[in-house]
């Protein structure tokens, strides 16, 4: 089975632009969440999504959103960006939303806002 | 707030040795608690997970210390080898009633040397 890609891998952006990351999880998988990896802060979860529908939210600026499709594909976009939003950018798929169930990660993609 | 705290934050241990990893949750909620892998350029993989109604959980090398009423659960890596040398990420969830949500700890740099 194929693993979590996410493209593009690397994305260098300008302060006050937009950018759309995407995801596609590993194949049967429903369930889809993004999160921030930073040497200062970690990693943090952005959100989770689920037969489209967004489940779980963690506590970032509304500029952070995503989306699920149906074909369980997922994307996250960031808007106005900011120096701060420089970072990996991980995606993690799982089979279900059950909190114990294995996620698994992608290799994220690497965005640089200068 | 960080929820999980994770130490140390780097570690070096000499080939066959024991390399042990400490992290301590403040929420009492938490009761699903996965260790994380990650080699430079991939995302985190799972490692080894335990529920709380254990006190130890062993696989391979990998063993899993769990103290519920001191709130801490540690990461042990027997006979180290150089291969181990990654950052290893301690987590946390819980049923939030929204699906999966992982609460993560900042990260142990390991290096094994030879």
């Amino acid at each position: 089975k194929a693993g979590v890609t996410q493209t593009p891998r690397y994305l260098i952006k300008t302060r006050g632009q937009q950018v759309t990351l995407s995801c596609s999880p590993i194949s049967g998988h429903r369930s889809v969440s993004w999160y921030q990896q930073t040497p200062g802060q970690g990693l943090q979860f952005l959100f989770e999504y689920f037969s489209e529908t967004q489940r779980n939210k963690g506590n970032f600026p509304g500029r952070f959103s995503g989306r699920q499709f149906s074909n369980s594909r997922s994307e996250m976009n960031v808007s106005t960006l900011e120096l701060g939003d420089s970072a990996l950018y991980l995606c993690a798929s799982s089979s279900t939303t059950s909190y114990t169930d294995t996620q698994y990660f992608g290799p994220g993609t690497r965005l640089t806002v200068l | 707030q960080q929820q999980v705290k994770q130490s140390p934050q780097s570690l070096i241990v000499q080939k066959g040795g024991i390399s042990i990893i400490n992290c301590a949750y403040e929420n009492t909620a938490f009761d699903y608690f996965p260790w994380y892998q990650q080699f430079p350029g991939k995302g985190p993989a799972l490692l080894i997970a335990i529920r709380p109604d254990v006190s130890e959980k062993k696989e391979g090398r990998f063993t899993i210390s769990f103290n519920k009423s001191a709130k801490q659960f540690s990461l042990h890596i027997m006979d180290s080898q150089p291969g181990d040398s990654a950052t290893y990420f301690c987590a946390a969830s819980s049923w939030t009633g929204g699906g999966n949500k992982l609460t993560f700890g900042t990260g142990t740099q390991l290096k094994v040397e030879l």
